[in-house]
């Protein structure tokens, strides 16, 4: 079954606590990002990735580093995560480079709270 | 980055009656795209339509496009208790940086009442 696939679903951590969300697709997407989602503010990107080793910054980078070293990973990794980072975050992938191109699968979310 | 801004922000209406959700955005783009997310869950696509059609049909949905107004609409037709979720449009702009980053509107919540 094609599909996306984010873990842990579920964290709760403290301020400083380094954490890595794993994001994993199956159908050799060229393309990956990662999106957080807060009320009132829709979803915002953070990273994206065209290809292997070729990362960018979406529109909300501060606070997360990613990497590409294979073409199915895309991790988001928070090395001091503060409150402030407490959200429902979103992985996604799609088949062509240009993220308008074509549709983007998701995956199922992260919901992460920092206390 | 330039955003969709979806319109209205709720929407409830009964079961059986039509649903219209209109997007707006601000920049040239290729093509727009159309997602529904279940409350907490991942986004699903539902329809894409390029910059050059004007109208796209997928089973009970109708989206229009017009790219002089910069507006899109979703239709829902006939909607059903399932069709409740939020709906957002998408867009990626047409150069640069830009074309690699798909900005997403709040979102329109849809609540179809049995």
């Amino acid at each position: 079954e094609a599909q996306v696939t984010q873990n842990p679903r579920y964290l709760i951590t403290v301020t400083g606590k380094k954490l890595t969300v794993t994001c994993s697709q199956n159908m050799n997407h060229e393309y990956m990002s990662w999106y957080r989602q807060d009320p009132g503010l829709g979803l915002r990107q953070i990273y994206y990735s065209m290809n292997v080793e070729v990362t960018d910054k979406g529109d909300v980078p501060e606070g997360y580093k990613v990497s590409r070293k294979e073409k199915r990973n895309f991790p988001l990794i928070l090395e001091s995560p503060s409150p402030n980072q407490t959200s429902l975050y979103f992985c996604a992938s799609s088949r062509v480079r240009g993220a308008g191109a074509s549709e983007q699968y998701f995956g199922p979310g992260t919901r992460l709270t920092v206390t | 980055s330039q955003q969709g801004e979806e319109d209205p922000q709720a929407l409830s209406i009964q079961e059986g009656e039509n649903a219209t959700m209109n997007c707006s955005y601000k920049t040239s783009i290729n093509n727009l795209q159309w997602y529904r997310q279940n409350s907490g869950r991942g986004l699903v696509h539902l329809i894409l339509i390029r910059s050059n059609e004007r109208e796209k049909h997928s089973g009970r949905l109708r989206v229009t496009l017009d790219t002089s107004k910069k507006s899109s609409s979703l239709l829902i037709t006939a909607s059903r208790a399932a069709d409740t979720a939020s709906y957002f449009c998408a867009t990626a702009d047409l150069s640069g940086a830009g074309s690699y980053q798909l900005t997403f509107g709040k979102g329109t919540k849809l609540s179809v009442i049995p």
